[in-house]
């Protein structure tokens, strides 16, 4: 079974610093995705960025990058620069190969501070 | 038109009570989800539908009843729910297919309470 943990139930980071999320993950899958998400208070998830598991390079998408060590089974959210609107929950999730099903952690809250 | 809206954004109803929440996608996708959000549970998939066909129900209690009218509308149908149904609830979209580089892409949820 597959199984997400993000270890940090919140953060709080100055504004204009760099904040990294923990995720860690559980699978025997060879090929699958992992995935963080963005949930502001007003309830909608927001995808950030994506990383397959054979993908060599870690994937990025403007301020965010993910810090992939598939030896370690961690999957990292780093956001660079942080902004007062960054304030939110912050979900990892993963997919294996030819599901559909999406497995989230539990959320990091992140705390934007000016 | 947002990518996945979702209505009502906020739902009291008492526990005899029927009622639906509504999803609509404008992303041109062909698979949509119905999640629900428990306060302090990681999100839990309730139903898959593919080209309008369910294809994943993960044990959900027959007081939930999905319909997928077409790829770009997905009902939710609610009866005789119970107290610790109170969630939110989320209804996503995605290009149908086991391509792991295709995100799902969720609307704002319904907040529903039970009575």
């Amino acid at each position: 079974a597959q199984k997400i943990t993000q270890t940090q139930p919140g953060m709080f980071v100055q504004e204009k610093e760099a904040v990294t999320l923990d995720c860690t993950y559980d699978t025997s899958d060879q090929s699958y995705g992992l995935f963080w998400y963005k949930q502001p208070s007003s309830g909608e998830m927001i995808f950030l960025i994506y990383q397959g598991s054979y993908d060599e390079q870690n994937a990025t998408e403007g301020r965010y990058s993910l810090n992939f060590q598939k030896a370690r089974k961690s999957a990292n959210l780093v956001i660079s620069a942080s902004q007062l609107g960054d304030s939110a929950m912050y979900f990892c999730a993963m997919q294996r190969q030819g599901a559909q099903k999406l497995v989230f952690g539990q959320g990091t809250r992140l705390t934007i501070n000016p | 038109e947002t990518g996945v809206t979702q209505t009502p954004r906020h739902l009291v109803m008492g526990m005899t009570n029927k009622k639906s929440l509504k999803c609509e996608q404008h992303l041109g996708h062909n698979a949509m989800y119905w999640y629900k959000q428990s306060a302090k549970k990681p999100l839990e998939l309730m139903f898959v539908y593919n080209f309008k066909e369910q294809t994943e129900n993960n044990s959900v209690p027959s007081r939930f009843s999905p319909e997928c009218p077409n790829s770009s509308h997905l009902f939710l149908h609610l009866h005789t729910l119970q107290p610790e149904d109170s969630a939110l609830y989320l209804c996503a979209s995605s290009q149908a297919g086991r391509m792991l580089n295709q995100p799902q892409h969720f609307g704002d949820g319904t907040r529903l309470s039970i009575l």
